[in-house]
Order: structure tokens, then sequence, then C-alpha cells
């Protein structure tokens, strides 16, 4: 059972354009959201993360967005640079906390020149 | 700051086999974590640890996964007999506390054959 899901496997964007990538949850205890970037052969790397009382949030380049009615949250990355590809995971938890996370499977980010 | 630091970096082993792996934290770092992620998979915790204290192994196979954190500081995952299906990358991360966000280690890539 997939709690977390990102359906979206990969995206292609060109340099300087918004990379949108979107998450998906079933579990309504999950109330800590957070975003991971990965590159190959390293270990995910945290990038924002936002709670359930806000619908979003923002650092620098970076924005998450939560919909907590339709279950779904979006990392908005604007604009879009060559050093962002990577692949990106969206996790969850409901413990209030970054504790416990539970992971989507991915989505692999492509900045074109 | 060092970051996460985890040994070996690959393995290969037959099926019925052990393997241990190994893992640093960053100094001061209360919470320790080990994830499993498999080939197209999001990672998934399999244990938790606060100090040297176990946390929640809810997720660890323990008929033939186990892991200790002597003294709070390292600690080592082992997995004994090793079967086909625990070919994966295994990481570490380590956090100040429950409430922080994780620092992953750059993993363990173990091939069972």
């Amino acid at each position: 059972d997939q709690q977390v899901k990102q359906n979206s496997p990969s995206l292609s964007v060109q340099e300087g354009r918004i990379s949108i990538l979107n998450c998906d949850y079933t579990n309504s205890m999950f109330d800590y959201f957070l975003w991971y970037k990965k590159y190959p052969a390293e270990g995910p790397t945290f990038l924002i993360s936002i709670s359930s009382i806000k619908d979003k949030n923002e650092d620098g380049r970076f924005t998450v967005f939560l919909n907590k009615s339709a279950k779904h949250l979006s990392l908005h990355i604007v604009p879009s640079q060559p050093g962002d590809s990577a692949v990106y995971f969206c996790a969850a938890s409901e413990a209030g906390t970054a504790s416990k996370l539970t992971f989507g499977t991915g989505t692999r980010l492509q900045v074109t020149l | 700051e060092a970051g996460v630091a985890q040994s070996p970096r690959y393995k290969i082993i037959e099926k019925r086999q052990s393997v241990a792996f190994w893992c640093n934290p960053i100094s001061g770092h209360a919470t320790l974590y080990w994830y499993q992620q498999i080939l197209g998979q999001g990672p998934k915790l399999l244990i938790q640890f606060q100090n040297n204290g176990v946390v929640d192994d809810s997720q660890l196979p323990k008929d033939r996964f186990s892991a200790e954190r002597l003294k709070g500081v390292d600690s080592t995952l082992k997995i004994q007999p090793a079967k086909l299906e625990d070919s994966a990358v295994y990481l570490c991360a380590s956090s100040w506390d429950r409430d922080s966000p994780l620092h992953f280690g750059n993993g363990t890539r173990l091939t069972v054959t």
C-alpha cells in the first residue's frame, strides 16, 4: 500500500522555466511533509518542508504548496537550473516531526539547456 | 561539518551469507536511522535509535536483520542470512533530535546473488 505517491517518474524542463513536481498521499494522519533531493551515488539531502497548519512555504527558488483537502502537495522550482537535475522524493510523517518518514518513489527532474 | 559516514560503499554477497554495514552519524546527533531503498522505490525506514535506545523497529525483519548503536554514536546493521530480495541501498541518516530534518549518508549498495 503506497501511502505517498509520485505519479510522474520523470520530468524534463528547460533552464529558466518553472519545474512543478507533484505528490499525493492517502493517509489523513500525515501532518508534516518534506522534499528531498538526490544526486546519483549520494544520499538524499533535505530541501524544504511544510507543516499541515500551512498551505505554502518558500525558500529561495523553492516553494512547496499543500492542499490538505485534496491530499496533494507540489514543489515549484523557479527558475530551474541545470544543477537542479536530480531525483526528488516527497516524504510525509504523521508524528508532526521529521521522524518515521514515508517516502514516495521519486521523480527524476532533468533541466535542459 | 563532516557528514554521515557509511562503509562499505558496495558489497556483493551470495544468498545465505551474512553482511554488516557501519554508520558514523554527524557529531552530536542523537537520533539515528537505517533506511532500505530498493531500486525504483523510495527509502523505507528499518529502525530508529534515540541515543542508544531503539525508538521504532516495527519494519525491521527481525528474523534476519539486527542493528545496534553502542554508546549512542556509531551503529551497525547486520543481515544474516541474506536473501535475494535484500539487494538494495542501505542508507543511514542522523538528526539532532526527532524534530530535525534527517541528514543522509551516501549509502551502501548491497547485491545478493
